[in-house]
């Protein structure tokens, strides 16, 4: 079956600096690729969509990449605050059913002054 | 716009009773509804598919008598958490899609903390 893994462990970054995440699939080849942003207690936040066919999609201080080979998306986000520190999970649709998306775990980014 | 209301945003409640929690999409119509649950630290598990007028879609594993759905409107999807147990205790979080195509984002509510004692 389908696999998302995101790295589990937090990351702590220091502000000013470039956060990369890194999301892994398994057994699968998604169309696109999403990420979200996931505050304590809340519901996640829609970031970027990827499409297989787009190396990269950027968004202001955000970055993602999809490699269709490495089956990786790595996302970035450039010049970090303390206010970007948040959970981010990725999405990808389910290979059963493309109006169904899967979720990874997630990364926890901590930027710190 | 795409905003997604939950209700309620916590709730605690004793074992055996049921629990009501409702999704509004306040600017969109949405004919499909989806229902996750998050355990902490934990990905978000998709719990069913709801379709605007006909029955939900359930993903395997999950009860359809224990966690009923109706989505009655457009605007309306609800998730009934029926003979509450401890371990239903989670969150539970509602999206719909505003666009018609299947790769549209999906906009959450902001969830429901469901405690069950």
């Amino acid at each position: 079956s389908q696999k998302i893994e995101q790295n589990s462990e937090a990351l702590n970054i220091q502000e000013g600096k470039t956060a990369t995440l890194t999301c892994n699939y398994t057994n699968y080849s998604p169309a696109y690729l999403q990420w979200y942003r996931q505050d304590p207690g809340r519901g996640p936040v829609f970031l970027l969509l990827i499409r297989e066919n787009e190396k990269e999609k950027r968004k202001e201080r955000l970055k993602v990449t999809f490699d269709t080979t490495l089956k990786q998306s790595l996302f970035h986000i450039t010049a970090s605050q303390p206010a970007d520190s948040a959970t981010y999970l990725c999405a990808l649709p389910f290979s059963g059913g493309y109006n169904k998306l899967i979720f990874g775990a997630g990364t926890r980014l901590a930027v710190h002054p | 716009g795409a905003v997604v209301s939950q209700h309620p945003s916590w709730v605690i409640c004793k074992s055996g009773t049921s629990v009501k929690i409702e999704c509004r999409s306040l600017d969109f119509q949405a004919t499909t509804m989806f229902w996750y649950r998050q355990f902490p630290k934990q990905s978000l598990m998709l719990m069913a598919t709801s379709n605007e007028g006909s029955k939900a879609t359930y993903e395997q594993g999950v009860e359809k008598d224990k966690f009923l759905i109706n989505h009655a409107s457009l605007t309306l999807s609800t998730l009934t958490v029926t003979s509450a147990h401890p371990e239903d205790s989670s969150f539970y979080i509602c999206s719909a899609r505003q666009g018609v195509g299947h790769n549209s984002p999906l906009h959450f509510g902001n969830g429901t903390r469901l405690t069950v004692t």
